[in-house]
């Protein structure tokens, strides 16, 4: 079955501390890795797509990597406004759907 | 302009009543979902759709039946609701799946 694993479940920065959350994934002929924000009350943003080994991708203060079996959501700079929740996702090809991990909850200090 | 809009957005009701709940997407998006993000913020698929016909149909009771009147428009009517069903659910719409979903604010059921 796919699994999805986000650590750690929860982290404290400080307003420019820069760090990076982990989504680590088991699942057969993966179509693409997903990154999405979610902030209290609110439905996930969509933040990235990731297709293949190797690739990046990057959207303000975020850097998004992919492995073979894992990927990092680099976050440099964080400002507070940064904090949510940060959800990560796997596709595997001709499934349709998206499995989600639990996700991590950043805050960030200012 | 909302893009996905969900009403109600919060539910509160008693054990063994019906309730529905619907959604609307105006970004003309072939497929729509519905999710649910329990306590711990889980978000589990429960349906998907692609113009109007179901797609996806994962292991959820039959009290839940998804309805698609047209490729804009998914709604969920949840029957004789059980405190279990106490969650947040989610719509989505997407034109292909690795495109990203776009999600609604989500509906926050509660069953008393």
């Amino acid at each position: 079955e796919d699994q999805v694993t986000q650590s750690p479940e929860a982290l404290r920065l400080q307003e420019g501390e820069s760090s990076s959350l982990n989504c680590s994934y088991t699942v057969s002929g993966l179509r693409g890795l997903f990154w999405y924000r979610q902030d209290p009350g609110k439905g996930p943003e969509f933040l990235f797509t990731l297709y293949s080994a190797g690739e990046e991708k990057e959207k303000e203060r975020l850097k998004a990597t992919l492995t073979k079996k894992e990927s990092f959501l680099h976050i440099t700079a964080p400002k507070p406004e940064d904090s949510a929740t940060y959800l990560c996702a796997v596709e595997q090809g001709g499934s349709e759907k998206l499995v989600f991990g639990k996700g991590t909850k950043l805050t960030v200090n200012p | 302009d909302t893009a996905v809009s969900q009403t109600p957005k919060y539910l509160v009701t008693q054990m063994g009543n019906d309730k529905s709940i619907k959604c609307e997407q105006n970004l003309g998006h072939d497929t729509m979902y519905w999710y649910k993000q329990d306590s711990k913020k889980f978000l589990k698929i429960m349906f998907s759709y692609n113009n109007k016909e179901l797609i996806i149909n994962e292991t959820v009771p039959n009290r839940f039946s998804p309805k698609s009147p047209d490729k804009a428009h998914l709604n969920l009517h949840i029957n004789s609701l059980e405190l279990g069903d106490s969650a947040v659910y989610f719509c989505a719409s997407s034109p292909r799946v690795d495109s990203g979903y776009t999600f609604g604010s989500g509906t926050r059921l509660t069953v008393v």
